[in-house]
């Protein structure tokens, strides 16, 4: 069955500093892959998207993301966070079954030290 | 330029009772999709429809769960005879099609579903 694992529940960074989220993907094919960011109370913000093509793709907010096939990861990357980063981020593929059903990860959870 | 609406944001019921969450998709799309979100959880697919008709409810509990999505008017997913473990919050997502293209599914900012 297709999955989505992000092995790091939170993370803490100060402002300024680098950012890399992992997220690795289960799946029999190239897969249609997402990061989606959730603020408190709030719904989800699509980030970035990788369907095909490049596979360094650039998102909203700085953010950008690289598909690697041998590794089965889709790893977000942001240079110098903002305290407005802090935020709960998931990563997603759309199934096998249907491109429609979206597997999300568990999240991880971002804090940003001032 | 509305997003995706969803109604209510807060909601909550006694164990019993019946739970109607709405999503009004984004002006354009027709395909509506409802998640799961259970606290420290990712989401999870319940049901994707197009107007008038579910196309996967795969994900939806078998009893006390159903949804529509009617010609007129918003998507309503129901639960009939609440329970502590329906607690969560319940996501809409809509696109303007299938999404076999580069279309991803917009979300709403759920509906936070609260049983006493």
């Amino acid at each position: 069955a297709q999955s989505v694992t992000q092995p790091d529940i939170h993370i803490t960074v100060s402002e300024g500093a680098s950012l890399e989220l992992r997220c690795n993907y289960s799946y029999g094919a190239t897969p249609y892959l997402f990061w989606y960011v959730q603020s408190p109370g709030q719904g989800l913000q699509l980030l970035l998207k990788y369907f095909s093509g490049d596979t360094l793709v650039q998102g909203i907010k700085g953010f950008e993301a690289e598909f690697k096939r041998s590794q089965s990861s889709f790893n977000l990357r942001k240079p110098s966070v903002h305290w407005s980063d802090a935020a709960e981020y998931f990563c997603a593929v759309a199934a096998v079954s249907g491109t429609y059903k979206y597997i999300f990860g568990t999240g991880t959870r971002l804090k940003v030290l001032a | 330029n509305a997003g995706v609406m969803q109604n209510p944001r807060h909601l909550v019921r006694r164990r019993g009772q019946e739970a109607r969450l709405r999503c009004s998709p984004m002006k354009g799309h027709s395909h509506v999709y409802w998640y799961r979100q259970l606290p420290e959880e990712g989401l999870k697919f319940m049901v994707y429809l197009q107007k008038e008709n579910i196309i996967d409810e795969s994900g939806m509990p078998k009893e006390r769960f159903s949804a529509e999505f009617p010609k007129e008017g918003p998507s309503i997913l129901r639960i009939q005879q609440v329970v502590r473990g329906d607690s969560a919050a319940y996501f809409c997502a809509s696109s303007p099609d299938r999404g076999d293209s580069n279309q991803p599914q917009h979300f709403g900012d759920g509906t936070r579903l609260s049983i006493l």
